[in-house]
């Protein structure tokens, strides 16, 4: 069936540490999301990314849908960026529903 | 701008009463809104999409008959625990779908947590 998987599923940086999270996904997809849960239980958008490349501060995406797969980069870590970081991707032919992926635990350090 | 609210952000409730949560789009309309259920530490699994003015539609395995869901509004939908047990505690956590020619983004309210004594 279809999947959302990625990788770590936990990362521990020290402040001011650069690092990369993975997402592959096993078909073909018309979008993809990166969002941060905040400790409270918030999701926070973070790129809309079905192709291509978008940077937002220390943040950015990259997308290579041939090769299923997405990639989040976070430079310059703060403790702020601690929280969980999921991908959701909407596969061709699914309609509107986003299927989540296993989201990537994230705790900086000072 | 995008902002989706969510009411109650906590609730306790008795083994066999019903809840209802509210999920409000505040600055855009959604004619498709989304409900998700996350236990701790895991992911969110989509339970159903809410469409304006029509039936939802359940993810399989969610019982319809359980999980009411109404979106009488371009703005609100609502989802009713009917007969809750100990099982349904979780976190719960809808979405409004903000749509442009360009793109189709999910917003998503801030969670109700939900716990059944």
């Amino acid at each position: 069936g279809i999947q959302v998987e990625q990788s770590p599923p936990d990362l521990i940086l020290q402040e001011g540490a650069n690092s990369t999270l993975r997402c592959n996904f096993s078909d073909s997809v018309n979008n993809l999301q990166w969002f941060h849960q905040n400790p409270w239980g918030q999701l926070i958008n973070l790129f809309y990314i079905p192709s291509g490349t978008k940077q937002n501060g220390r943040l950015s995406a990259t997308t290579v849908a041939t090769e299923r797969y997405s990639l989040l980069y976070i430079s310059s870590s703060q403790t702020t960026d601690s929280g969980v970081y999921f991908c959701a991707a909407r596969f061709t032919g699914t309609a509107s529903k986003l299927t989540f992926g296993t989201g990537t635990r994230l705790q900086v350090t000072l | 701008g995008a902002v989706v609210s969510q009411h109650p952000s906590r609730v306790i409730c008795k083994s066999g009463t019903s809840v209802k949560i509210e999920c409000r789009s505040l600055d855009f309309q959604a004619t498709t809104m989304f409900w998700y259920r996350q236990f701790p530490k895991q992911s969110l699994m989509l339970m159903a999409t809410s469409n304006e003015g029509s039936k939802a539609t359940y993810e399989q395995g969610v019982e319809k008959d359980k999980f009411l869901i109404n979106h009488a509004s371009l703005t609100l939908s609502t989802l009713t625990v009917t007969s809750a047990h100990p099982e349904d505690s979780s976190f719960y956590i809808c979405s409004a779908e903000l749509g442009t020619e360009k793109q189709e983004t999910q917003y998503f309210g801030p969670g109700t947590r939900l716990l059944v004594l």
